[in-house]
């Protein structure tokens, strides 16, 4: 079975400063390990998916993630945050294939000016 | 433009009458997806589709019905809406290629049933 861990509900950050927000994941098989970003009263958006390759990969609106084997993680970091990266975070994780995504619980990231 | 609609994006109905939320893309994917939202528990598949008339169950199917009779079109369907079915409901559909398993959100329909 596949599982997502999101350990924090929320991150609060100030504005400027690298942000990191964790996620955990167990599943037999390679993993297919994607982020998602979601704005009050929107649907999610994509924001970057590691399948295979280097392990830093980056992403949409200056996002980028690191995946390690070892650990089984894949946090999602920004070097200097923003206002408007204020959102609901989402880590999903999916064996063999990019399809059948299962999602963690999602954490709040509140960036403050 | 690339997009998922879904139709209607709120709905309040009462217990047991059949209510049918639809959802169309535009971007020819084979793959769709039905998600429901719940604070605390992140997004679960109710069901998907590999492509037309493929349809399988998801993580939460119970209480649902799907439909894949055009390649656009993935309509959810609750035959007999309960309260615990009160939720905010999210259509996807997956790209393949270069820009691989990319899920394309529609903008969500939020379901209360009294």
């Amino acid at each position: 079975a596949q599982s997502v861990a999101q350990p924090e509900d929320q991150v609060n950050v100030a504005e400027g400063n690298p942000l990191t927000v964790k996620c955990t994941y167990s599943v037999s098989g390679n993993p297919y390990l994607f982020w998602y970003v979601q704005y009050p009263n929107r649907g999610l958006q994509f924001l970057l998916k590691y399948i295979t390759g280097d392990n830093l990969v980056k992403g949409s609106y200056g996002f980028e993630a690191e995946f390690n084997k070892s650990q089984t993680s894949f946090h999602l970091k920004k070097p200097s945050a923003l206002v408007s990266d204020s959102a609901l975070y989402f880590c999903a994780v999916s064996p063999y294939s990019g399809y059948a995504l299962n999602f963690g619980k999602g954490t709040s990231l509140l960036v403050t000016p | 433009e690339a997009q998922v609609t879904q139709n209607p994006r709120y709905l309040i109905t009462v217990t047991g009458k059949k209510l049918t939320v639809t959802c169309s893309q535009n971007m020819n994917h084979e793959y769709m997806s039905w998600y429901r939202q719940d604070p605390g528990l992140g997004l679960r598949q109710i069901y998907y589709s590999m492509n037309v008339e493929v349809t399988d169950k998801g993580d939460v199917p119970e209480g649902y019905k799907v439909s894949r009779k055009e390649k656009r079109n993935f309509p959810l369907i609750l035959e007999s809406p309960s309260p615990n079915q009160t939720s905010l409901y999210f259509c996807a559909s997956t790209s393949s290629g270069e820009s691989s398993y990319e899920q394309y959100f529609g903008p969500g329909t939020r379901l209360t049933v009294t």
